[in-house]
């Protein structure tokens, strides 16, 4: 089975605070996301990363950046955390070297953020 | 803006109902439907990735149908149980450059014993 990592369930930190959410996977997959998830609204796509070293942006990649030094882990950045960032955060990866969209996605449990 | 929507936004049953709940999209550029069933505390689990006009998936007692030409994906459930319980997603692909899906907010379903 495909396992996608978090590194916390639950997550508090304080207005511009530099925030790390990490994730793993263990099934050498190519491709990894970010995705936040808010009420009322549907999943949002953040950043994806096809490649280490590559990334790019979704829909709403400002004030977030990403980081994939290693094949197996996707890293999500906040660099000063604000209140309207409080949310859960879920990572995804996908096999197909061709980032292709007939690939289902293997999502992780998600962090549920709080920035007070 | 790309408009998914997802209806009914929840769902009581009975355990042993059948149902079914709709994901509509415009039609226009469309590449795939993908549906998931995401339970409380866990994680999202894909169940179907839908492509072709007119494709029917099954799953255990979880189907889906797919009308591309009128932007309109159905799930249905047979029979269903307690552990059915869980906010079923669907997400759109549209052709072009773009890799980004457009998630649904989701039917939220409880099965009530």
């Amino acid at each position: 089975d495909v396992k996608v990592t978090q590194s916390s369930r639950y997550l508090v930190k304080r207005t511009g605070e530099k925030v790390f959410l990490e994730c793993v996977q263990d099934m050498d997959h190519e491709n990894m996301f970010w995705y936040r998830q808010d009420p009322g609204l549907g999943l949002r796509l953040i950043y994806f990363s096809y490649d280490v070293k590559m990334k790019e942006k979704g829909d709403i990649p400002e004030g977030y950046s990403v980081s994939r030094e290693k094949k197996e882990r996707f890293s999500l950045i906040l660099e000063s955390a604000s209140t309207n960032q409080t949310s859960m955060y879920l990572c995804a990866s996908s096999s197909s070297p061709l980032l292709t969209r007939y690939d289902e996605q293997f999502f992780g449990p998600g962090t549920r953020l709080t920035v007070l | 803006i790309l408009n998914v929507e997802q209806s009914p936004q929840s769902l009581h049953v009975q355990e042993g109902d059948s149902t079914n709940f709709t994901c509509s999209f415009p039609s226009s550029n469309f590449y795939a439907l993908h549906w998931y069933r995401w339970e409380t505390a866990k994680s999202p689990e894909a169940l179907f990735v839908m492509t072709l006009n007119g494709d029917e998936k099954k799953k255990g007692r979880i189907s889906a149908t797919l009308n591309t030409k009128e932007g309109y994906s159905y799930l249905y459930i047979k029979g269903s149980q307690p552990e059915d319980s869980a906010t079923y997603l669907c997400a759109l692909y549209r052709s072009g450059g773009s890799y980004i899906p457009t998630f649904g907010r989701g039917t939220s379903l409880i099965v009530h014993p």
